[in-house]
């Protein structure tokens, strides 16, 4: 059983183009991430939600829009997709405050944009 | 603001070799502790964690770090480094259970034979 899931793994589009990744987990947890890893591998936190209330939005443009239908899914939007987007974007989730702090992340969806 | 820094971006050993990845950070707030593992194109497995209590702490396939506050580090060892540890490594802190993680640059680790 996958406790962390995205889809798709892999998307390539052009500029200019919308796109969407979901994620979902089984684990019951409450709260759920998006991060952001750049092609020299550094890591950074784009959004958090906790029981589908946004609680950290990290500076992120605003063509970024995560949408959390319910505590097991995550989704993100990109609007009008830049050059600059093309990463490998992280869905994690955790228990929130009463867990242990550590934080399940997903396989990655590596996003091309041409 | 919290902040990591991972000394060496690039690790070689030697096969049954000791495998040491330093971690220094800051932090304003008692830290929660993390080094995760990411292999390719694979996402990121916990390794270990600290938040309190002893500060050596025990992870998975060999691997343990101490927290030593005085010295805001947190090293990850190995005392025997395996091929399959070949991977790139991440030293994390958090305020607190729920918090976003702050990451380490990353360090990759090659294992020559």
């Amino acid at each position: 059983d996958t406790a962390v899931s995205q889809t798709p793994k892999y998307l390539v589009t052009q500029m200019g183009n919308d796109k969407s990744i979901k994620c979902e987990q089984n684990l019951g947890h409450d709260t759920m991430y998006w991060y952001k890893q750049d092609s020299k591998k550094f890591l950074k936190i784009m959004f958090s939600y906790n029981n589908k209330e946004l609680i950290i939005n990290e500076t992120v443009p605003n063509r970024f829009s995560p949408k959390s239908p319910d505590k097991a899914h995550l989704n993100l939007h990109i609007n009008s997709l830049e050059l600059g987007d093309s990463a490998v974007y992280f869905c994690a989730s955790s228990q929130g405050a009463s867990g242990g702090g550590e934080q399940f992340f997903g396989p990655g969806t590596r996003l091309t944009v041409l | 603001a919290q902040s990591v820094t991972q000394l060496g971006s690039h690790v070689s050993v030697s096969e049954g070799a000791l495998v040491l990845l330093r971690c220094n950070y800051s932090s304003s707030v008692p830290p929660y502790l993390f080094w995760y593992v990411q292999y390719p194109n694979q996402g990121l497995q916990l390794l270990l964690k600290y938040t309190t209590g002893a500060t050596l702490v025990k992870g998975i396939n060999g691997f343990e770090a101490e927290f030593k506050k005085s010295e805001t580090s947190f090293h990850l060892t190995k005392p025997s480094a395996h091929m399959s540890d070949a991977a790139e490594y991440f030293c994390a802190v958090s305020r607190a259970a729920g918090n976003k993680l702050t990451f380490g640059g990353g360090t990759r680790v090659l294992v020559k034979p």
